[in-house]
């Protein structure tokens, strides 16, 4: 089946930093990509669209220059969270298109201290 | 505004019997339905899907039934093992300037008991 792999798994960063969340498909190519970020007990909400060499769409609410997103190829989608704060913290999550369906990656816990 | 609401927090359901999960949604453009398992600080794995064109849809213990009137989809698992406990997401999916999206709802916990 079609494996997605987010690495790290979790980091705490201190305020003010900068932290970059990887997301790969392993074992196919990904044209889109997908990344959400979820609260304890919440939903998980799409934060941007990530397509193979353009530029991301951002839903609306979600900060560009704070959530740089690079989709350098077929495989592999960056996200960037600039100067980090403590709301930052949260669960992010990645998935990747494989025909119709979405697989989404392990998740990346941000931990901002 | 939550285009994909599923009400119940949680449901507890005795090992052996039936497990009903239930989701809502307001959208009327939706056309294609999921439900994914997640255990905690893991990512979502992919359960089961439907079509807006049918009303129903089964995989072994699994089975969806989509309900267009009501705009109402829920998900039948039986029988329900101690390995199915987890939080259950619904998730509508659109297709928006040609890329697919996906609405989640708030997830509803499951417990299976022994």
């Amino acid at each position: 089946g079609a494996v997605v792999s987010q690495h790290p798994s979790w980091v705490i960063c201190k305020s003010g930093t900068s932290v970059k969340i990887e997301c790969r498909s392993l074992d196919f190519q990904a044209t889109t990509m997908f990344w959400y970020r979820q609260f304890p007990k919440q939903s998980l909400m799409l934060m941007a669209t990530s397509n193979e060499g353009s530029k991301a769409t951002y839903e609306q609410g979600v900060e560009k220059d704070k959530f740089l997103i690079n989709h350098a190829s077929l495989t592999l989608s960056t996200l960037t969270v600039t100067s980090a704060h403590p709301e930052d913290s949260s669960f992010y999550i990645c998935s990747a298109m494989s025909s119709y369906e979405q697989y989404f990656g392990p998740g990346t816990r941000l931990t901002v201290t | 505004d939550q285009q994909v609401k599923q009400n119940s927090p949680s449901l507890s359901v005795q090992e052996g019997r039936i497990s009903i999960l239930n989701c809502d949604y307001t959208n009327s453009m939706f056309d294609y339905f999921l439900w994914y398992k997640k255990y905690p600080a893991e990512g979502p794995t992919f359960l089961i899907s439907i079509s807006s064109i049918k009303d129903k849809n089964e995989d072994g213990r699994f089975t969806v039934f989509l309900n267009k009137s009501a705009k109402h989809l829920s998900l039948h698992i039986v029988p329900s093992q101690p390995g199915d406990s987890a939080v259950y997401f619904c998730a509508a999916s659109t297709q928006i300037q040609g890329a697919q999206k996906l609405v989640f709802g708030q997830g509803t916990r499951l417990t299976i008991n022994p």
